[in-house]
């Protein structure tokens, strides 16, 4: 079966410096992929899409690469800010369907 | 919160009592979805719905009943609630094409079962 591996240690790093995380699946690759934001006591928050046609994606500070030869998605937050702190999750469709598999997600704390 | 709200935010019941959570939506969105949220565990897809009355199972759905019989609410019930089922539970939407949704969250309901 499809399984997503976030890496479970958290990321700390200084504010300014470019923060990257992880998303690893195993078997087949999915049509596409999603990054989701979680804040505690809240529900997550989507953020991009990137589909497997697709390289790269950028949002304002958000990039984030798909390659289907690694099976393997970066998350990159450059000029990391403080506010930027929070516990990112990747998503991946399950097969032909439209259900989401959510990987554990990765704690990011960005120190000031 | 993209118009979705889950009632109740909090509750603490005992073991082997009826639960009902609600999520309730404001967006019109086809597809409804329940997960749970546990440490190690990440989001776990309980049900989901694809419509008014038309729902079917996900990975983690024993001992967990829905119903959908108005496109904005989504119910979900813990037939005889077990300390197993302890949890953050997430109500989530979405009306994307297959293969392409973002789904959008509740706020989530916080449930001890003692």
């Amino acid at each position: 079966s499809q399984k997503i591996e976030q890496n479970s240690e958290a990321l700390n790093i200084q504010e300014g410096k470019t923060a990257t995380l992880t998303c690893n699946y195993t078997n087949y690759s999915p049509a596409y992929l999603q990054w989701y934001r979680q804040d505690p006591g809240r529900g997550p928050v989507f953020l991009l899409l990137i589909r497997e046609n697709e390289k790269e994606k950028r949002k304002e500070r958000l990039k984030v690469t798909f390659d289907t030869t690694l099976k393997q998605s970066l998350f990159h937050i450059t000029a990391s800010q403080p506010a930027d702190s929070a516990t990112y999750l990747c998503a991946l469709v399950r097969g032909a369907t439209n259900k989401l598999i959510f990987g554990t997600g990765t704690l990011l704390a960005v120190q000031p | 919160d993209a118009g979705i709200t889950q009632s109740p935010r909090h509750k603490v019941t005992e073991t082997g009592t009826p639960v009902t959570l609600r999520c309730h939506q404001t967006e019109n969105h086809r597809y409804m979805y329940w997960y749970r949220q546990d440490p190690g565990h990440g989001l776990r897809l309980i049900h989901y719905s694809y419509g008014v009355k038309d729902t079917d199972k996900g990975e983690v759905s024993d001992g967990y009943s829905v119903s959908r019989s108005k496109t904005e609410d989504f119910l979900l019930t813990l037939e005889s609630a077990t300390s197993s089922q302890t949890s953050v539970y997430f109500c989530a939407i979405s009306d994307g094409e297959i293969h392409e949704e973002t789904q959008y969250f509740g706020p989530g309901t916080r449930l001890l079962v003692l």
